[in-house]
């Protein structure tokens, strides 16, 4: 069963600083899928970025970028240059190929202060 | 092109009755998965749904049932309402095939009464 870890509830950063999400996965599987989605308090899953399994160079995607570290299965998300409309929940999901099911994190808050 | 979309947005029911929510997927996209999210229980999966069939399934009871149309929309219903059910419930639609990335609708909020 795939099992993926945020193990910080809450992070706080100054704005324009940048900032790093934790991440970190449980796979038997050799292909998979890693996300990024944010979710504002409104409450719609906004897709961020996404790494393949199977890609050698790490995700980048505007200010955001994922640090994939296959052997040690982490998977962290890197906020560059945060702003005050960054603040929101953030969950890592994985998911297999021909699979409809992503498996989600707990999440965590990110609170940009200014 | 448009995104995903769910309706509706917020919905207000009482315990014992049923509900039924819509999602449209993004043009092209024939798999729809659904979500429900409550802040005990997180994002839990309830089922995939790709070319008309049930393609995978979460752990819920026989409560909560879906199917997909022909134009890849698909309905989520949950019957027999009690509290607990009270979530967001998100769907996402995705190719279905070898592509991985799945976009989310906006959700819609139940309450149960």
């Amino acid at each position: 069963a795939q099992k993926i870890t945020q193990t910080q509830p809450g992070m706080f950063v100054q704005e324009k600083e940048a900032v790093t999400l934790d991440c970190t996965y449980d796979t038997s599987d050799q292909s998979y899928g890693l996300f990024w989605y944010k979710q504002p308090s409104s409450g719609e899953m906004i897709f961020l970025i996404y790494q393949g399994s199977y890609d050698e160079q790490n995700a980048t995607e505007g200010r955001y970028s994922l640090n994939f570290q296959k052997a040690r299965k982490s998977a962290n998300l890197v906020i560059s240059a945060s702003q005050l409309g960054d603040s929101a929940m953030y969950f890592c999901a994985m998911r297999e190929p021909n699979a409809g099911k992503s498996t989600f994190g707990d999440g965590t808050t990110l609170t940009v202060k200014p | 092109k448009a995104g995903v979309t769910q309706t509706p947005r917020y919905l207000i029911k009482t315990r014992g009755q049923q509900v039924t929510l819509s999602c449209s997927p993004i043009s092209g996209h024939r798999s729809v998965s659904w979500y429900q999210q409550t802040p005990g229980q997180g994002l839990q999966f309830l089922f995939e749904y790709f070319s008309e069939t049930q393609r995978n399934k979460g752990n819920f009871p026989g409560r909560f049932s879906g199917r997909q149309f022909s134009n890849s929309r698909s309905e989520m219903n949950v019957s027999t309402l009690e509290l607990g059910d009270s979530a967001l419930y998100l769907c996402a639609s995705s190719t279905g095939e070898v592509e991985l990335e799945q976009y989310f609708g906006p959700g819609t909020r139940l309450t149960v009464t």
